[in-house]
């Protein structure tokens, strides 16, 4: 089956500066990735999105890139504030199956 | 109502009783899904739920988890003889063709056995 790695498990950067966070997923047949982000006490909430037939997508700061050869996407967030601070989680499916695999989680934390 | 509902929100018990989770879905959504979650930890897929098809039961970890959905709306999640083990997040979500298949979470039933 699908196995979703994540790196790195957590990640410190200054206010302002950008965030990278990576994933790689193992079933070729996997397109559709989402990314999301889970505050203390909530549920996750999808933030972006990407289909395996484009290679990017962005949304304002919030960027997503897509590697079907390597079988990697990455998270890109620029001009991060401290609102940005909380766990990302990566995840991978294959359309049919609807059911999603996640990676084991990033948290990120913004310094003022 | 506009997002995925879920009821309790907290729930502490006693190891070795039975407790039942509930999950409201959005409305039309026709795929429901339940993870759970232990504390720091990643989401761990149990059951998803799609039309009038067949469960998929994969991720229950033990006979003593179990869950029922009526229609395409409300399910329960029930966990017999819990375990302090058994303590983590129960995550529902739900998802619609009609919404691109993106799911989207609930705030999660946090549940402590002791």
């Amino acid at each position: 089956g699908e196995n979703v790695e994540q790196h790195p498990s957590t990640l410190s950067v200054q206010e302002g500066d950008s965030a990278v966070i990576k994933c790689t997923y193992s079933d070729s047949a996997s397109n559709y990735f989402p990314w999301y982000k889970q505050e203390l006490g909530k549920g996750p909430q999808l933030i972006i999105d990407i289909r395996s037939n484009v290679g990017e997508k962005k949304d304002q700061r919030i960027a997503v890139t897509l590697n079907k050869t390597a079988k990697h996407f990455s998270l890109h967030i620029t001009e991060t504030q401290p609102e940005d601070s909380a766990v990302y989680f990566c995840a991978a499916s294959k359309q049919g199956a609807q059911k999603l695999v996640f990676g084991q989680g990033t948290r990120l934390t913004i310094n003022p | 109502g506009a997002g995925v509902s879920q009821s309790p929100s907290n729930k502490v018990t006693e190891k070795g009783k039975d407790v039942e989770l509930r999950c409201d879905p959005i409305s039309g959504h026709t795929a429901l899904y339940w993870y759970r979650q232990r504390l720091g930890q990643g989401l761990e897929f149990l059951i998803y739920f799609q039309g009038n098809s067949a469960p998929d039961k994969s991720g229950l970890p033990s006979d003593r988890f179990s869950a029922e959905r009526t229609g395409e709306s409300v399910s329960t999640l029930t966990i017999q003889r819990t375990q302090q083990e058994d303590s983590a997040v129960y995550l529902c979500a739900s998802s619609s063709t009609n919404s691109g298949n993106t799911i989207y979470f609930g705030e999660g039933s946090w549940l402590t056995v002791v």
